[in-house]
């Protein structure tokens, strides 16, 4: 069975701090995981994908099979990062269940 | 409207009601979702479509009936729902592409009272 883990209900740290987010999968196959955010009155919507291996609004995260983990950081977080954020696995095999963690809360304070 | 829609936002049902919810994409997607959102839970897959033909039920009750006439649109039948039932209940799409992302509607909130 697929499961995606986000221990940490709430982040809060000062801007200009750095921020990790934790996510830890257990999945049999190859993988495909992403970061959704969702900010104050938006709907829920993507913040990247780790196929891209890209870097958006200066967030980053890193795929270990080895740990299964794919924890999202950025080095200086900003006030507009305030949002929730959802790690996500989609299963390619299993009809692309799509399966969430349970959100972490991040909290910037000026 | 692009994106996807889902209507409607705001719905209050008694336990003994029949309602639909309803949700709507133009984004050439062949995959759509239902989740359940409630408060201090994790978001709940409920419903999986892949081309109109349903490939995951995780476990939900029968008292929610999904239908997928076609690719763009999905509706969930909503009967004799419970007060636990309340809860916000997002739609997603998504291309069956390796690393596609799944867009979300605004969701509908639903009490049931």
């Amino acid at each position: 069975a697929q499961r995606v883990t986000q221990p940490e209900k709430l982040l809060s740290v000062f801007k200009g701090a750095p921020v990790e987010l934790k996510c830890n999968y257990s999945y049999s196959g190859s993988p495909e995981l992403f970061w959704y955010v969702q900010y104050s009155r938006q709907r829920l919507q993507l913040l990247l994908r780790h196929i891209s291996r890209e870097s958006i609004k200066g967030f980053t995260a890193d795929l270990n099979k080895g740990e299964t983990s794919f924890h999202l950081k950025k080095p200086f977080a900003q006030e507009e990062d305030s949002a929730m954020y959802y790690c996500a696995l989609r299963n390619p095999a299993a009809g692309n269940k799509l399966t969430f963690g349970g959100g972490t809360r991040v909290l910037v304070k000026p | 409207e692009t994106g996807v829609t889902q209507t409607p936002r705001h719905l209050v049902m008694g336990m003994t009601n029949k309602k639909s919810l309803k949700c709507e994409q133009h984004l050439g997607h062949n995959a759509m979702y239902w989740y359940k959102q409630s408060a201090k839970k994790p978001l709940e897959l409920m419903f999986v479509y892949n081309f109109k033909e349903q490939t995951e039920n995780n476990s939900v009750p029968s008292r929610f009936s999904p239908e997928c006439p076609n690719s763009s649109h999905l509706f969930l039948h909503l009967h004799t729902l419970q007060p636990e039932d309340s809860a916000l209940y997002l739609c997603a799409s998504s291309q069956l592409i390796p690393g596609n992302e799944a867009f979300f509607g605004q969701g509908t909130r639903l009490t049931v009272v």
